[in-house]
């Protein structure tokens, strides 16, 4: 059974950093790629970053780039969230969310999310 | 990036009635379009890809339709655990892009 299990949120002031990871298993992790989405409360759905299954490629929305970074372990089937500078309209239930093989950007798998607040 | 944009944003309906959502892009997508519920609380499930296939395990009476830049879910008969907020998704071209969602409450 496919199981994704994020960790690392909580409350955090403006300008600080947080490290989110997604703990991966019952599948082979270093074949998938890899993504984070992320819901503010009470909003939609927002794609937020994208791993390959190599950790080679990555993509970002334009709303976090060059504060956020995507990373993976296949070693140890984790992916992670480097997010720097934070601000208070990051503040939202962060998924990671594994693709299919075939069907690339759709995601058939979610973690249950961790909550991230940004406030002083 | 490609808009999406989700109609209606809230519907009421009753439980046995057949509901379609819309869902519009800015640009051409081709078939690149996924379905996802959500309940409160809990991740988005995925129903549908590719505009029309049936994701595994998800009920019939769910189907989708469209290509290009405009797409329907349909649900044929409304079953009391359908009332959620359902979203497409574009998976074109990134930024991959979300509608705003749609909430189907009990009338």
């Amino acid at each position: 059974e496919v199981q994704l299990v994020e960790s690392g949120g909580g409350l955090i002031q403006p300008g600080g950093s947080l490290r989110l990871s997604c703990a991966a298993s019952g599948f082979i992790f270093n074949t998938y790629a890899m993504n984070w989405v992320r819901q503010a409360p009470g909003k939609g759905l927002e794609w937020v970053s994208y791993i390959s299954s190599s950790g080679t490629t990555s993509y970002y929305a334009d709303s976090v780039k060059g504060r956020f970074t995507i990373s993976r372990d296949n070693a140890k089937n984790s992916l992670y969230l480097q997010m720097n500078s934070l601000r208070a309209e990051d503040t939202a239930v962060y998924y990671c969310a594994r693709e299919y093989l075939a069907v690339v950007g759709i995601f058939p798998y979610w973690g249950q999310g961790t909550l991230v607040t940004v406030s002083s | 990036d490609i808009q999406m944009t989700q109609s209606p944003s809230t519907l009421s309906a009753s439980v046995g009635d057949r509901v379609t959502i819309t869902c519009r892009a800015s640009q051409s997508i081709s078939s690149r379009l996924a379905w996802y519920q959500q309940k409160p609380g809990k991740a988005p499930n995925l129903l549908i890809y590719e505009a029309s296939n049936l994701e595994s395990g998800v009920p019939s009476r769910f189907s989708g339709s469209g290509s290009g830049a405009e797409f329907t879910l349909t649900i044929s008969s409304l079953q009391p655990d359908d009332f959620a907020t359902y979203y497409c998704q574009q998976y074109n071209s990134s930024p991959y892009t979300f509608g705003q969602g749609t909430k189907v409450e009990i009338k």
